[in-house]
């Protein structure tokens, strides 16, 4: 079975664009988290989806949102891009709502200049 | 919210030692405690992972044990191998600050193994 996929893995943008990442969960799963992961905060979750709803965010400001389409593929945006956005954004399914296995995809890593 | 605290920060032991990774946890509600493996470049990788109901859980060379009443839990890699040089994150998933139930990561081990 496919793992996990984002796309794309590597993104450079400035400050001010907004970005769309992709992510495409494991066949049959059904729910998608997004996390952000720096060196100085680590891992820190940002909202999960099921059945094309947000059901759970984390604390993170209104400029990252996302969505979930009928497929389970999942979109993050993030608008008015700033240099601390940088990071590495990781994407993870899991089988159902609060299912507490998640299994992450290779993540996309987002350098704003 | 859930809180996770994950020491020590950085680990190296020689080869064919043993590592232990220490985790603590704050939501007394928490149920279920995850070990991840990050290997450069990719996604973290779950390796073993523990449910409240349990006291120990072995895998071959990985172990992971679980204190409720001290809310501690802790990773066991035993017969460490070079490959086991990654960083290694705990979590609990647990309430968060909006009352949902989330995954919080710790901070993280960079564990290196010398051959």
């Amino acid at each position: 079975k496919a793992g996990v996929t984002q796309t794309p893995r590597y993104l450079i943008k400035t400050r001010g664009q907004q970005v769309t990442l992709s992510c495409s969960p494991i066949s049959g799963h059904r729910s998608v988290s997004w996390y952000q992961q720096t060196p100085g905060q680590g891992l820190q979750f940002l909202f999960e989806y099921f059945s094309e709803t947000q059901r759970n965010k984390g604390n993170f400001p209104g400029r990252f949102s996302g969505r979930q389409f009928s497929n389970s593929r999942s979109e993050m945006n993030v608008s008015t891009l700033e240099l601390g956005d940088s990071a590495l954004y990781l994407c993870a399914s899991s089988p159902g709502l609060a299912d507490t296995e998640q299994y992450f995809g290779p993540g996309t890593r987002l350098t704003v200049t | 919210g859930e809180n996770v605290e994950q020491h020590p920060s950085t680990l190296s032991v020689q080869e064919g030692d043993s590592a232990v990774i220490k985790c603590t946890y704050s939501d007394s509600a928490s149920n279920y405690f995850p070990w991840y493996k990050q290997e450069l470049g990719k996604g973290p990788q779950l390796i073993i992972d523990i449910r409240s109901n349990v006291g120990e859980k072995k895998d071959q060379r990985i172990a992971v044990t679980l204190n409720k009443t001290a809310k501690h839990f802790s990773l066991h890699i035993t017969e460490t191998q070079p490959e086991d040089s990654a960083v290694y994150f705990c979590a609990g998933y647990g309430r968060s600050n909006f009352g949902n139930e989330k995954l919080t990561f710790g901070t993280g081990t960079r564990l290196t193994i010398i051959p």
